[in-house]
């Protein structure tokens, strides 16, 4: 069964860093998406991308956060400066054509640790 | 997007069914009814999606009645792997729009 990966699993970063989240969606899939889940609260959207532009952002994806189709099978998350409270983890997702907007694949997720 | 309300927690033993009530009042006519599960630490994972009547699946049941404004996943005999939070989400699900809210869901547990 085909699968959302996401890479690395876990990364830790010192406060202010740059940091990019890699996601390869699955290959058929045109909608792509990023959400975050701060330990022990619930899954928040941040992003979603289409045609290859954003669609659709929430409150919490400020101008220290972009999206990037790089190449045909790669969706990355870039924070420019991370905050303390930036640690998460963040789960990309992906939708095929066809797919109700509530049918969405989800990868594994990245932790992110901020220190 | 209609509102959706699920109990925080519930409890069971391996080897019971497991049902877990969606309530979502003002669901809307092009709405869809959507459950989610997710493992701790892990991505959300969908597990079925129905407008109305019953759908069934590998993993799952899901009973909708004829108002609509409640559903009911079923997990037939469960085990400790079911272990986990359960979502309910109502949207158009065949509408252009993006993003799935979630909610605090139900967090279930599973005793041997």
């Amino acid at each position: 069964e085909p699968e959302v990966t996401q890479t690395p699993s876990h990364q830790v970063t010192q406060m202010g860093q740059e940091v990019i989240l890699r996601c390869v969606p699955i290959s058929n899939h045109l909608y792509f998406y990023w959400y975050r889940q701060i330990l022990g609260q619930k899954v928040e959207f941040l992003v979603s991308f289409y045609n290859n532009e954003i669609s659709e952002k929430s409150e919490i994806f400020d101008d220290q956060f972009s999206v990037e189709r790089p190449d045909g099978s790669n969706f990355t998350l870039k924070i420019r400066s991370t905050k303390l409270e930036d640690s998460a983890m963040y789960f990309c997702a992906s939708r095929g054509i066809g797919e109700g907007a509530d049918t969405q694949y989800f990868g594994p997720g990245t932790r992110l640790t901020v220190l | 997007l209609a509102k959706t309300t699920q109990p925080i927690s519930m409890d069971s033993y391996e080897g019971q069914e497991v049902n877990i009530t969606c309530s979502h009042n003002n669901i809307a006519t092009n709405d869809y009814i959507t459950w989610y599960q997710q493992f701790p630490s892990q991505g959300p994972r969908f597990i079925i999606q129905g407008y109305k009547t019953k759908v069934t699946n590998e993993v799952a049941s899901l009973f909708i009645p004829a108002d609509r404004k409640s559903s009911t996943l079923s997990l037939p005999r469960v085990s400790l792997s079911d272990t986990a939070v359960y979502y309910c989400l109502v949207g158009e699900g065949y509408s252009s729009a993006s993003k799935i809210i979630f909610g605090s869901g139900t967090r279930l547990s599973i005793r041997p």
